[in-house]
This record gives C-alpha cells, sequence and structure tokens, in this order.
C-alpha cells in the first residue's frame, strides 16, 4: 500500500535552514507529483510546494517562494524540502502527499507528518 | 491568488443528519475542486476531486457538486466518527489555495 514517511523536523533557529524528507513506498514514485503542505498549530492547511513527477517543474506558495525548494530523488524514492531563512510563522507540521495519478495535480495521499518549530 | 471561502466556519449536527458545507472560490475554477477530511490530530485525509469524483475507498455518504465558482460538500447519515475539520482546495492555478476550513461537531 501506498505509504508516505516524512522526516527531519525539529526545533530550529530564526535564520537557519532545515531539510525535511518523505520517503515513498508501495507506488513507482517516479510516476507521480509530489507535494509539501504544511499546518501551523491550531490553524488550517496551507499549500506550499509541488515538483512534477520528473522534476521538470516546481510551484511555490507566496509565503515561501525564494526560501524554500522542492526536489526529489527518482532513484531513491524520496521527497525533499530544504527550507532556508526560516522565520517563527514557518514552525507547522508539514504533510507530504502524492497526487492521484500521473496526469493529475490533486493530492490523493498524505504522510503523517513531520513538526518544524522554529524558536530561538 | 485564488482565495476560497467556506461557510460556516463551524457547525454541530447529530447523529444521523444531512449536512452542507459551502465553498466559494475568487474565480473561476472550472471543476478543479477537491475536498479533504481531518480528523483531531491526525493527517487530512482525501474525500473528493473534480468536485464531485470519490476518492478511492470513500464512502458514499459523501458527495460533492457545483462548478465555476461555488460548491458544496454533503454528508448523508452523519456518524460520530465523520468529526473533524473539512476543507476545500482548488488545484485550478498556482499557488493552490484552501479554505480556512468548517469544523465538524456531533451534538
Amino acid at each position: 500500500q501506498v505509504q508516505l514517511v516524512e522526516s527531519g523536523g525539529g526545533v530550529v533557529q530564526p535564520g537557519r535552514s532545515l531539510r525535511l524528507s518523505c520517503a515513498a513506498s508501495g507506488f513507482i514514485f517516479k510516476n507521480y507529483a509530489m507535494y509539501w503542505v504544511r499546518q501551523a498549530p491550531g490553524k488550517g492547511l496551507e499549500w506550499v510546494s509541488v515538483i512534477w513527477y520528473d522534476g521538470s517543474d516546481e510551484y511555490y506558495g507566496d509565503a515561501v517562494k525564494g526560501r524554500f525548494a522542492i526536489s526529489r530523488d527518482n532513484s531513491k524514492n524520496i521527497l525533499y524540502l530544504q527550507m532556508d531563512s526560516l522565520r517563527g510563522d514557518d514552525t507547522a507540521i508539514y504533510y507530504c502527499g502524492r497526487s492521484r495519478t500521473a496526469t493529475s495535480t490533486v493530492i490523493e495521499y498524505w504522510g503523517q507528518g513531520t513538526l518544524v518549530t522554529v524558536s530561538s | 491568488d485564488i482565495q476560497m471561502t467556506q461557510s460556516p466556519s463551524s457547525l454541530s449536527a447529530s447523529v444521523g443528519d444531512r449536512v452542507t458545507i459551502t465553498c466559494r472560490a475568487s474565480q473561476d475554477i472550472s471543476n478543479y475542486l477537491a475536498w479533504f477530511q481531518q480528523k483531531p490530530g491526525k493527517a487530512p485525509k482525501s474525500l473528493i476531486y473534480a468536485v464531485s469524483k470519490l476518492q478511492n475507498g470513500v464512502p458514499s455518504k459523501f458527495s460533492g457538486s457545483g462548478s465555476g465558482t461555488y460548491f458544496t460538500l454533503t454528508i448523508n447519515s452523519l456518524q460520530a466518527e465523520d468529526l473533524g475539520t473539512y476543507y476545500c482546495q482548488q488545484y485550478s492555478t498556482y499557488p493552490y489555495t484552501f479554505g480556512q476550513g468548517t469544523k465538524l461537531e456531533i451534538k
């Protein structure tokens, strides 16, 4: 079955960097677009980023554009989110997600999330 | 960016009730509308895509309708396990955006 397992979260100081990973299994990773979505404590869902199945294109939410970078390693079945210049309002649970099909851009599967806390 | 506005922000209903949540887009998103359910302390779950198509394994008590800028999610025969927060999301135009959520409580 489809499994998405995020890791790399933790406590980080403002201005520092952190890289999240999402290990995928149970499907052909290279055939699907992948996403990051976050949720600040007690708040709603916020779309962060998407990367095409082959890594050829990527898009970002306004709040993270220019500071975060999504990437993937299709040989290792891993999705990444490089987060630079972190701020307090980046504190959130970060979820990775998989698209429904190779040509669809809607999320079907979600991971369990990893918590990032930005604090001095 | 496209703004997604849900109403109500919260509602309380009884077991067996039918509830409807609405979602409005700030511009035409055609049928690129999805719904997600999030139970307390859990990751979101995908319910519906393309306005009305159920994701695999989602029971038919959930249904969606609408087009353009106005959409609804209906839950029939409400059960206690349906409590949680429901989100709509447009995937017509980047950046994709979510509604603010509708918290469903069971009386």
